[in-house]
């Protein structure tokens, strides 16, 4: 079982907004950064979000990221059919002393 | 340009050794830290363990530790994940990653490698 929570799959249409969330505890989420990935089928994760809302240069502003308490949040805006991935939340877990991964979120853009 | 390059698919039988690599490049290497992350067939990213270069200084996640060995050789700025008796059950896509670390937190990964695919059948 998975340390962070996020629903399995989301779905909505093309120049939509959707929004993933990311459940954890005092232990990860309540007290450490969050970072989310995207991983296109076949490929490797690529990093999205880092220290809770931050973009690395080249993510568009599209993706926000987001956290209160013990859960996070990524948001979509202006759905693209290449936005149809597997997306993860990370972060540290200070019981564990280890990295944790929620179990991913697949987004559909129907 | 940072990348970091793994090895090529392997296919080993249950019981057998393994050693897989990530070799990284345009960045100082001694500098960052490196993890493993696991994805089983269809499933999730799996946080395994850590590595500084600089001096080996490794952290393992509960669920890996004594199950697999990570490694690093900053000379050929190269790091490596090591099985010494592989099972079926560790047949997965292997990811290297780079990150930061402090003294007690790890933070996220901005550069990953290509992935190596391990299968373990008999």
């Amino acid at each position: 079982q998975t340390v962070l929570t996020q629903p399995p799959s989301v779905s909505a249409a093309p120049g939509q907004k959707v929004t993933i969330s990311c459940s954890g505890s005092s232990s990860n989420i309540g007290n450490n950064y969050v970072s989310w990935y995207q991983q296109l089928p076949g490929t490797a994760p690529k990093l999205l979000i880092y220290d809770n809302n931050k973009r690395p240069s080249g993510i568009p502003d599209r993706f926000s990221g987001s956290k209160s308490g013990t859960s996070a949040t990524l948001g979509i805006t202006g759905l693209q059919t290449g936005d149809e991935a597997d997306y993860y939340c990370g972060t540290w877990d200070s019981s564990l002393s280890a990295g944790v991964f929620g179990g991913g979120t697949k987004l559909t853009v129907l | 340009e940072v990348q970091l390059v793994q090895s090529g698919a392997e296919v080993k039988k249950p019981g057998e050794s393994l050693k897989i690599s990530c070799k990284g490049s345009g960045y100082s290497f001694i500098t960052y830290w490196i993890a493993w992350v696991r994805q089983m067939p269809g499933k999730g990213l799996e946080w395994m363990g850590i590595i500084y270069p600089g001096d080996s200084d490794t952290r393992y996640s509960p669920s890996f530790q004594g199950q697999v060995t990570i490694s690093a050789d900053k000379s050929i700025t190269t790091a490596y994940l090591q099985w010494s008796s592989l099972k079926a059950s560790d047949t997965a896509m292997y990811y290297c990653a780079r990150s930061y670390c402090s003294s007690a937190y790890c933070y996220y990964f901005d550069y990953w490698g290509q992935g190596t695919l391990v299968t373990v059948s008999s």
